[in-house]
């Protein structure tokens, strides 16, 4: 059973660094990319940017390019997203998501972790 | 980037009623068009892919159609457990993706 599990809720202060992740199971974690999608409360799905831990390779949304790090160990079948300074408008709860590569629709996803930023 | 433009934003009909999302993108993307549905607090579940294809598991009161810039997601008979906000997503192979922005969907 293919399954993706993510790291549990965080409460961080303006300022602070973070790193969330998502573990993979069931299937061959090297050879399917794994998206982030951003909620914002009470809003709509935004695609963050995508890994493929095969080769460690990345691609980010215009939107997100530079806010944010997304990173693979395939060794632990670990996808993460990282930020260096939080801001409030991080605020938002982030899934993970397998990625079919050759059709570009997400089959599985994470429960979500809910990230909240407060000073 | 390619744009989606998913309409209505909201609905609301009965149980027992045929109901109808409409996307259209920016730009022609084949059939590289998915549907998902997502339930008060939970992650968004795959149900229509490549436009039409059917996810494993999900009931064939959900279809799919369209092709090039204008796809259609219905529901033939709306079930009570269908409430949920629904989406579009698109990829274009350079690769990147968009949602649309979302349907909710309630019961009148």
């Amino acid at each position: 059973e293919v399954q993706l599990v993510q790291s549990g809720a965080e409460v961080k202060k303006p300022g602070e660094s973070l790193k969330i992740s998502c573990e993979g199971s069931g299937y061959t974690f090297a050879n399917y990319w794994i998206g982030w999608v951003r909620q914002m409360p009470g809003k709509g799905l935004e695609w963050m940017g995508f890994i493929f831990p095969g080769d460690s390779g990345t691609r980010y949304s215009p939107s997100f390019q530079g806010q944010v790090t997304i990173s693979a160990d395939k060794s632990i079948a670990t996808a993460y997203l990282q930020w260096s300074s939080l801001t409030a408008s991080d605020t938002a709860m982030y899934y993970c998501a397998r990625i079919r590569p050759s059709r570009g629709h997400f089959d599985y996803w994470g429960q979500g972790t809910l990230v909240t930023v407060s000073s | 980037d390619i744009e989606m433009t998913q309409s209505p934003s909201s609905l609301s009909a009965s149980v027992g009623d045929r109901v109808s999302i409409t996307c259209q993108a920016s730009q022609a993307i084949k059939t590289y068009l998915n549907w998902y549905q997502q339930k008060p607090g939970k992650a968004p579940e795959l149900l229509i892919y490549d436009a039409s294809y059917l996810e494993t598991g999900v009931p064939s009161r959900f279809t799919g159609s369209g092709s090039g810039t204008d796809f259609t997601f219905t529901i033939t008979s709306l079930q009570p457990e269908d409430i949920a906000t629904y989406y579009c997503q698109q990829y274009d192979g350079v690769p990147s993706f968009t949602f649309g922005q979302g349907t909710r969907l309630e019961i009148k």
